[in-house]
């Protein structure tokens, strides 16, 4: 069965200190894909990521940054030198790509406080 | 392009009663699905659409349905409310793998 772990419930931190949120995932398919979305208070889910099963590479956008794992089915996420602007609701998702259709697991969502 | 649309916003509702969302995909995408976030059970997936027909379905009861039109627009449609309905509903529409939401409609349900 798929299942998506965020094992971190909330975390604070103060601006412009660096901050890794966890994503630990299962899944018997060997081809998925896997993704990071952010959720400010206004609702909507931003995406942010994805990445697929078969490209391990890391990932790096300006503050943002991807560790993805398969030996430790992992897709940690790190934000460098976080801002207020940081602060939100963090999920993973898993999706099988399988059938084409398009199902995520989502994990239960990190809440980060980034504070002044 | 313009990202994915929901209406309305919000809603208060009672029990008993039903409700119809609306959701309009990005110019382009034909798959639209829908997901229901709550406090307790966090996002859960209930269908999705792709060319007018329902191709994958979460376990919901039958009193949550959707369909999907030929312009990719969708509806949500929930019968016979329970005060556990409330919830902020999503909706994405989806590109080669990859899902973007719209804002959510928030559903209180009194």
């Amino acid at each position: 069965a798929q299942k998506v772990t965020q094992a971190q419930t909330e975390i604070s931190v103060v601006e412009k200190e660096d901050v890794t949120l966890d994503c630990v995932y299962e899944t018997r398919d060997t081809t998925y894909y896997l993704f990071w979305y952010k959720q400010p208070p206004s609702g909507e889910l931003v995406f942010l990521i994805r990445r697929n099963s078969f490209d391990e590479q890391n990932e790096i956008s300006g503050r943002y940054s991807w560790n993805f794992q398969k030996s430790t089915s992992s897709f940690n996420f790190t934000i460098t030198a976080s801002q207020v602007v940081d602060s939100a609701v963090y999920f993973c998702a898993l999706s099988e790509a399988f059938s084409g259709t398009y199902k995520y697991i989502f994990g239960t969502g990190t809440r980060l406080k980034v504070l002044a | 392009k313009a990202g994915v649309t929901q209406t309305p916003r919000y809603l208060i509702k009672t029990r008993g009663q039903q409700v119809t969302l609306s959701c309009s995909p990005i110019s382009g995408h034909r798959s639209v699905s829908w997901y229901q976030q709550t406090p307790g059970q966090g996002l859960q997936f209930l269908f999705e659409y792709f060319s007018e027909t329902q191709r994958n379905k979460g376990n919901f009861p039958g009193r949550f349905s959707g369909r999907q039109f030929s312009n990719s627009r969708s509806e949500m449609n929930v019968s016979t409310l329970e005060l556990g309905d409330s919830a902020l509903y999503l909706c994405a529409s989806s590109w080669g793998g990859t899902q973007y939401f719209g804002p959510g409609t928030r559903l209180l349900v009194l």
